[in-house]
């Protein structure tokens, strides 16, 4: 059964750091692309990031601005977001998903749960 | 950047009603329009790809069309279980949500 498990979540002050993960199972991992979508409490859906199948391709919203970085590691199935200088307005829960198509793929088929995040001094 | 419009932000039916929300995109993005569906909270789930093929599994009720900067999704009849927020996705140009329907019970 396809699985994605978000983790790494928590509460931090502004500026600092954390990193993320995403654990799949059930799938050929290193065929698809991984994509984090973030949602503020209460809010809509907003894309953050996506890294390619093989890793060498990775793309990142606007508002991330160099602050945040992405790696995956195909031989343990995994995907790491690293989040640096961290807002409050970076408080979300951050979803990973699975995406179908090419490399970095456009339609993502299967989310995790998510991981929250919140930023608080 | 393209931006992605829906409307209504929100709206209230009745069993068995059809519902229609539409969404459009700031530029031309041809085909490139996915639906999701989020439950309270529930991750999203994938409804429609390419702006009118319909995912695996997903009731026949369901139904996407539009092509360029107009989109719609269409609930052929609403039942208890689609109350929830939609929201559709371009991919034409990096990705980018709309803001999101919640539809509710009259």
């Amino acid at each position: 059964q396809l699985k994605l498990v978000e983790s790494g979540g928590g509460v931090v002050q502004p500026g600092t750091s954390l990193r993320l993960s995403c654990a799949a199972s059930g799938f050929s991992f290193g065929s698809f692309g991984i994509h984090w979508i973030r949602q503020a409490p209460g809010k809509g859906l907003e894309w953050v990031a996506v890294i390619s199948d093989d890793g060498k391709i990775q793309y990142y919203a606007d508002f991330v601005k160099g602050r945040f970085t992405l790696s995956r590691d195909n031989s343990k199935n995994t995907v790491h977001l690293q989040l640096a200088s961290l807002r409050g307005d970076d408080t979300a829960l951050y979803f990973c998903a699975k995406s179908r198509g090419y490399s970095y793929g456009s339609v993502f088929d299967h989310w995790g749960q998510g991981t929250l995040v919140i930023v608080s001094s | 950047d393209i931006q992605m419009t829906q409307s209504p932000a929100s709206l209230s039916a009745s069993i068995g009603d059809r519902v229609i929300i539409t969404c459009q995109a700031s530029q031309d993005i041809k085909f490139y329009l996915n639906w999701y569906q989020q439950k309270p909270g529930k991750a999203p789930t994938l409804l429609i790809y390419d702006a009118s093929k319909l995912e695996a599994g997903v009731p026949s009720t369901f139904s996407g069309s539009g092509s360029g900067t107009h989109f719609t999704l269409t609930i052929a009849s609403l039942r208890p279980e689609d109350i929830a927020t939609y929201y559709c996705q371009q991919y034409e140009n990096l990705f980018t949500f709309g803001q999101g329907t919640t539809l509710d019970l009259k």
